[in-house]
């Protein structure tokens, strides 16, 4: 099976950065999606193919990429920032999909 | 507006069986591979199943292989879930996704709002 791995909780201070590890336990690689999840709510794209934002998304979440891990960073943490986070790949084929764990964002 | 409705969801005991749907509306549903995602309470999101644009491929994840199928009625624009032999480990909300188009660009591009499913006696 694939494996996403993340941290359960980050905490982080308004206005400084915050930065959700994502890492896969297969080579290759294959791309890497964010989500963003507020509660009782959908999740929400924040980035896909590794370090692609999509329009309407605030320039302050971006995504990199190292080997078999793939980062989240939010830039300049706002109050509204305290969510749910999921990083999502598939194998190579695209039939078997799989989520990280999910990361609590906190703002501290 | 574009969008995906579920409906089905409930209270079922362990060992019974329940079908839940999801109607898309304000897209050309037969031109989408269409998925189910799940979420316990308090928990993680977990892709559940996959299926093609014409229903002919089907994948699952490990944990409900051979319990549960997709399927699809592209004229009514829904996607189905027949849930077989359900345990208490699979009450959850579920969604209905959307796969975005582009090959190997493969995630999530819209999302339903869930229906809940809870199992136990």
């Amino acid at each position: 099976s694939y494996e996403l791995t993340q941290p359960p909780s980050v905490s982080v201070s308004p206005g400084q950065t915050a930065r959700i590890p994502c890492s896969a336990d297969t080579l290759p690689k294959q791309f890497v999606y964010w989500y963003q999840q507020r509660p009782g709510q959908a999740p929400v794209l924040l980035i896909y193919k590794d370090t692609e934002r999509p329009s309407g998304i605030p320039e302050r979440f971006s995504g990199s990429s190292t080997g078999t891990t793939v980062t989240l960073t939010i830039s300049g943490v706002q109050a509204e920032d305290e969510a749910d986070y999921y990083c999502q790949s598939t194998d190579s084929s695209g039939n078997l999909w799989v989520f990280g764990g999910g990361t609590k964002v906190t703002v501290l | 507006e574009v969008q995906l409705v579920e409906s089905g969801g409930g209270l079922v005991q362990p060992g019974g069986s329940l079908r839940l749907s999801c109607v898309a509306s304000r897209f050309t549903f037969s031109t989408y591979w269409m998925h189910w995602v799940r979420q316990a309470p308090g928990e993680g999101l977990v892709w559940v199943s996959r299926i093609k644009k014409d229903g002919t491929a089907t994948s699952y994840a490990d944990s409900v292989k051979g319990r549960f199928i997709i399927s699809r009625d592209n004229a009514k624009n829904t996607l189905y879930l027949q849930m077989n032999s359900l345990r208490a480990e699979d009450t959850a909300l579920y969604y209905c996704t959307r796969e975005a188009p582009g090959a190997g660009d493969w995630h999530f591009d819209l999302w339903g709002r869930g229906t809940p499913v809870t199992v136990s006696s």
